[in-house]
């Protein structure tokens, strides 16, 4: 089946870095999303993985590696505001259909 | 503001009632979706227009019943529903998904639902 693995809870120190991590096993991988998503809000776009490495933008990062099923979000300089959840999706191909799986979510704490 | 936008933002309602979600976008997208969030646990979608032609249909209760008029608008409409759904409602917005490209999701902020 197709799965997602990501921790559902994580805690930080503003200014600090932080890293989240999501797993997946799935079939047909075509790209791999990380999205925002505060509270009571919409989730919003961060970024979008389809090859091995390291995007960078701002003070988020985001890295894949497709051989290991692994990607993760870092967070650099924390803010109170990045306090919210974390989305990992993985667009996979069904047939000549594209989906998206996604995780439960990270929820993301910030502390003083 | 998304681009997404969703009405009502809250809902209340009993099992007997009839009710509507509304979704509208003004992005240029030809695909809309439903999707279903609940506590801590992944995004279930529930429904996808490309086109205007409903493309997915994930085995939703048929108390569940979308209608998409044109590109631009996309309804839920609901009916005789269970305590067990209530969730957060979300609508999303893309190009159709297709093998380049990220087409990324834009959600509305969504239809918080109250099954009494």
């Amino acid at each position: 089946g197709q799965n997602i693995d990501q921790p559902t809870e994580m805690t930080a120190t503003e200014g600090a870095i932080v890293q989240i991590n999501c797993t997946y096993q799935t079939s047909g991988f075509n790209g791999l999303f990380w999205y925002q998503q505060h509270a009571g809000e919409a989730p919003t776009f961060l970024s979008y993985n389809v090859l091995d490495g390291l995007e960078e933008k701002g003070r988020f990062s985001s890295f894949l590696s497709r051989s290991k099923g692994y990607s993760y979000l870092l967070l650099k300089e924390l803010q109170m505001k990045d306090s919210a959840s974390y989305l990992c999706a993985v667009r996979i191909r069904v047939d000549s259909n594209y989906q998206l799986i996604w995780g439960a979510g990270t929820k993301l704490i910030i502390k003083p | 503001e998304t681009g997404v936008t969703q009405t009502p933002r809250h809902l209340v309602m009993g099992m007997t009632n009839k009710k509507s979600l509304k979704c509208e976008q003004h992005l240029g997208h030809n695909a809309m979706y439903w999707y279903k969030q609940s506590a801590k646990k992944p995004l279930e979608l529930m429904f996808v227009y490309s086109l205007e032609e409903r493309v997915e249909n994930n085995s939703v209760p048929s108390r569940f019943s979308p209608e998409c008029p044109n590109s631009s608008h996309l309804f839920l409409h609901l009916h005789t529903l269970q305590p067990e759904d209530s969730a957060l409602y979300l609508c999303a917005s893309s190009h159709r998904q297709g093998p380049s490209g990220a087409n990324v999701l834009t959600f509305g902020a969504g239809s918080r639902l109250t099954v009494l």
